[in-house]
């Protein structure tokens, strides 16, 4: 099975910061990638999938990057709406699926 | 698109069973592959089932392979998972969320504790 870990697991930033997170697969996905955002007794919310294809109505300052094992997800100007928790996801071949651990973006 | 609520969560016993429903709304779940999607309190998320739109194939992950089922009734726009043998460490919010690789919609949720 394919393990996800994601970095860091928390990140402390503020508004108008631009914050990376990575998530590293144990072996090669092509891209078969997604990004989550998590808020706190929210059901998660998909921002991103195939690793750079921003789903319909997430905000441009959202972003993915990557190829083969490592990828990364951007905001290039946090805004007070975006400190939740994100979860990447590989979806490569049939399942088992998994997901990174997470990381919690607080202010 | 389509919206998903669960229910059929609550306590229950080590030992017991529980079947959740995720009930569909509008006339496009049979177009959707759906999965359950399980979050333990104060951890992350952990895929456990995923089923086709025909409803074939079925998968689990190990943690739950042998006692839990994942089935549908599209006539009834309805997911299910019968969950047997439960366990402390089954002990989360489960999601019912769509899409055969990604996953889009997701409900809201609900929370099963197993607990004597």
């Amino acid at each position: 099975d394919i393990q996800m870990t994601q970095s860091p697991s928390s990140l402390s930033a503020s508004v108008g910061d631009r914050v990376t997170v990575t998530c590293r697969a144990s072996q090669g996905i092509s891209n078969a990638l997604a990004w989550y955002q998590q808020k706190p007794g929210k059901a998660p919310k998909l921002l991103l999938y195939g690793a750079s294809r921003l789903e319909s109505g997430v905000p441009s300052r959202f972003s993915g990057s990557g190829s083969g094992t490592d990828y990364i997800l951007t905001i290039s100007s946090l805004q007070p709406e975006d400190f939740a928790t994100y979860y990447c996801q590989q979806y490569y071949t049939t399942p088992p699926y998994s997901f990174g651990q997470g990381t919690k973006l607080e202010i | 698109e389509v919206q998903l609520v669960e229910s059929g969560g609550g306590l229950v016993q080590p030992g017991g069973s529980l079947r959740l429903s995720c009930a569909a709304s509008g006339n496009t779940f049979s177009s959707y592959s759906m999965n359950w999607v399980r979050q333990a309190p104060g951890k992350g998320l952990e895929w456990i089932s995923y089923i086709s739109k025909s409803s074939s194939p079925k998968y689990y992950a190990d943690s739950v392979k042998g006692r839990f089922t994942i089935s549908r009734d599209n006539a009834k726009n309805s997911l299910y998972l019968q969950m047997n043998s439960l366990r402390a460490e089954d002990t989360a919010v489960y999601y019912c969320a769509g899409g055969a690789n990604w996953f889009d919609p997701w409900g809201q949720g609900t929370l099963v504790t197993v607990s004597s």
